[in-house]
């Protein structure tokens, strides 16, 4: 499988500290992107990384890139609790026509 | 804007029943794709459709066919329906050749007895 790995796989933390999940992936990537799933719900993008690139900011979040170790994570800062849902992390390989998802990490924000 | 929209959103089956999953995109996309979420192993992909006139297989085709109608729609069929087949199903599609951005429908809950 080309699936990329989250990690951890359940996060529980408090309002108001920082949320950090990691993606692993197995080959040379296009791009990395980030997604939100809250229950009962599609996937929303949040965050897209690009090959060439190794950090970049959306608002509370931050995103880094580690093509030499495969890896990215994502960095959710002063987290709410309307943060709490799965998140996923994404890949579009080089050469290929399909975004292969992760399992993805559940954060729970707790008030 | 309707975004992506599936339909139904839920729906129950007896094992060998056949049933046809409908997504449409009001975003001039050219790629869709149809994922499956089961717990714990997040989205594998089924099928794609890079753009109108083509489909591919993804991960997880077995038991499933699909038909890109045309430039807005991309429906999923499952011709003899099975217990592993109960899952939540997602459409998506996105206006790049380089497949960033994904926009996803609300899902289908699929139960098959």
């Amino acid at each position: 499988s080309q699936q990329g790995e989250e990690d951890p796989q359940a996060l529980s933390i408090q309002e108001g500290e920082n949320a950090t999940m990691n993606c692993s992936y197995k080959t040379s990537i296009n791009n990395l992107q980030w997604y939100r799933q809250n229950s009962g719900r599609g996937l929303v993008h949040l965050i897209l990384i690009r090959s060439n690139e190794r950090e970049k900011h959306s608002g509370r979040l931050r995103v880094t890139l580690d093509t030499s170790k495969k890896s990215s994570s994502l960095l959710i800062t002063a987290s709410r609790a309307a943060d709490t849902a799965s998140y996923f992390c994404a890949t579009d390989y080089t050469g290929g026509f399909k975004t292969i998802f992760g399992a993805g990490t559940r954060l729970f924000v707790k008030a | 804007n309707a975004g992506v929209t599936q339909t139904p959103k839920f729906q129950v089956l007896k094992t060998g029943q056949s049933m046809t999953l409908q997504c449409a995109q009001d975003m001039n996309h050219n790629s869709m794709y149809w994922y499956r979420q089961d717990p714990g192993m997040g989205l594998r992909l089924i099928y794609y459709s890079a753009s109108e006139g083509t489909t591919d297989k993804g991960e997880v085709p077995n038991g499933y066919n699909v038909s890109r109608l045309n430039k807005r729609e991309f429906s999923l069929r499952l011709e003899s329906a099975a217990p592993s087949q109960t899952s939540v199903y997602f459409c998506a599609s996105t206006d790049s050749a380089t497949n960033e951005k994904l926009f996803f429908g609300s899902g289908t809950q699929l139960s098959v007895l």
